[in-house]
Formats: C-alpha cells, sequence, structure tokens
C-alpha cells in the first residue's frame, strides 16, 4: 500500500524547536519532489517548503524562511522538517506530500498529517 | 507575492455541473492543480498540469486553464463531491494555494 506517514508531531513552547519526519512505504521518494503544507484549525492549506528529488533545491515560505528547513535523506525514503523558533501561528496540521514528478507543478499523494501545537 | 482567488462557496444540485474558478495573473502561463478537501480527511488531487487527471480520478472531474483564470469541472456532480476544493500553482520560487472553495451539493 502506498502511503506517507508524518511524525513528531507535539506540543512545543513558543521558541522552541520541533523536526518532523515523513517515512514512505510502497513507494519510492527518490525520483519526485517532496512538499511539506500545513493547515491552521479551521484554515485553508499554506504551502511550507519543497525540496527537489535530489535535495540540491530547495524552497521556503516567507512565513517560514530562516526558521524552518526541510531536507531528506532518499537512502531511508525520509523527508524531514527542522522547524526553530516556533510561534503560535505554526500551530497547524503539518502533511507531507509527494511531487507528481521532479518538478513542482503539484502533489499527488498525501500524508496523514502531523498536529503541531505551539502553546506556553 | 502572487496570489490565487477562488469564491468562498459554490453551490449545485446532484447531476448537475459544477464550476469552480481560480483566478491569478497570468495564471495561464503557469501549471494549475486542484485538491478536493473533505472535514477531518487530508487532501486529494483532482487535477494536475492544468487538465490531468490523476489515476482512478473519476472521468467527471476536468479542468482548463487560460489567460488568469483555472477552472474546475464537476460534470453530473455527486453528493460524494461534497468538499472544499483549493486551486495551487507554483510560481517560480513558491507554490501557491487559493483561499479554497466549499463546493455544497443540495
Amino acid at each position: 500500500q502506498v502511503q506517507l506517514v508524518e511524525s513528531g508531531g507535539g506540543v512545543v513552547q513558543p521558541g522552541r524547536s520541533l523536526r518532523l519526519s515523513c517515512a514512505a512505504s510502497g513507494l519510492s521518494l527518490s525520483s519526485y519532489a517532496m512538499h511539506w503544507v500545513r493547515q491552521a484549525p479551521g484554515k485553508g492549506l499554506e504551502w511550507v517548503a519543497v525540496v527537489s528529488y535530489d535535495g540540491g533545491h530547495k524552497y521556503e515560505a516567507d512565513s517560514v524562511k530562516g526558521r524552518f528547513t526541510i531536507s531528506r535523506d532518499n537512502s531511508k525514503n525520509t523527508l524531514f522538517l527542522q522547524m526553530n523558533s516556533l510561534r503560535p501561528e505554526d500551530a497547524a496540521v503539518y502533511y507531507c506530500a509527494r511531487g507528481v514528478d521532479r518538478n513542482f507543478y503539484g502533489m499527488d499523494v498525501w500524508g496523514q498529517g502531523t498536529t503541531v501545537t505551539v502553546a506556553s | 507575492s502572487y496570489e490565487l482567488t477562488q469564491p468562498p462557496s459554490v453551490s449545485v444540485s446532484p447531476g448537475q455541473t459544477a464550476t469552480i474558478t481560480c483566478s491569478g495573473e497570468t495564471l495561464g502561463d503557469k501549471y494549475a492543480s486542484w485538491y478536493q478537501q473533505k472535514p477531518g480527511q487530508s487532501p486529494v488531487m483532482v487535477i494536475y498540469k492544468d487538465t490531468k487527471r490523476p489515476s482512478g480520478m473519476p472521468e467527471r472531474f476536468s479542468g482548463s486553464n487560460s489567460g488568469n483564470t483555472a477552472t474546475l469541472t464537476i460534470s453530473g456532480t455527486q453528493s460524494l463531491d461534497e468538499a472544499e476544493y483549493y486551486c495551487q500553482a507554483w510560481d517560480g520560487s513558491s507554490v501557491v494555494f487559493g483561499g479554497g472553495t466549499k463546493l455544497t451539493v443540495l
């Protein structure tokens, strides 16, 4: 069965760090761009970051630039999101999603999401 | 920064055609994708690269993109199509989502 499984979410105080992981099963990620997308409670989808298939190119949303870092380990078929200096507005469900191909045009497989709560 | 605009809500009767628009400057020069999200579930891609359907997606879902507007069309709308729909595009340095359209089938 093809699936992406996120982990690492939880409750964290403002200013602290958290590292999310996204493990793939039943599919190889090495030929695809990979994204993180988040959704605050009751809100729409917000793109967070993307990494190219080989890790050579990375882009982040302005709202997380300088605080969040996306990375991947193709040998482990896993995607990561290092989140530093967390703010209350970063609270959301975080989804990882596979790109449709090596480009950044769309996302065809999504995980179930992991919840991040930022509160003191 | 690049923006995509969707109507907040669209209503359609069962069996009729639903049309959801997504507007952005020269959006027709970019590839548009569409996602369906039901409450408590992860998004599901319904259209990518303007007109392509992912494997297994029903043929009643179709897309177009020209000028400043991308359009998602659902023919013969069914009650199970009731959901939030998001458009999305890549602007060269970031992914942009529209604000979402709540499709009500009544």
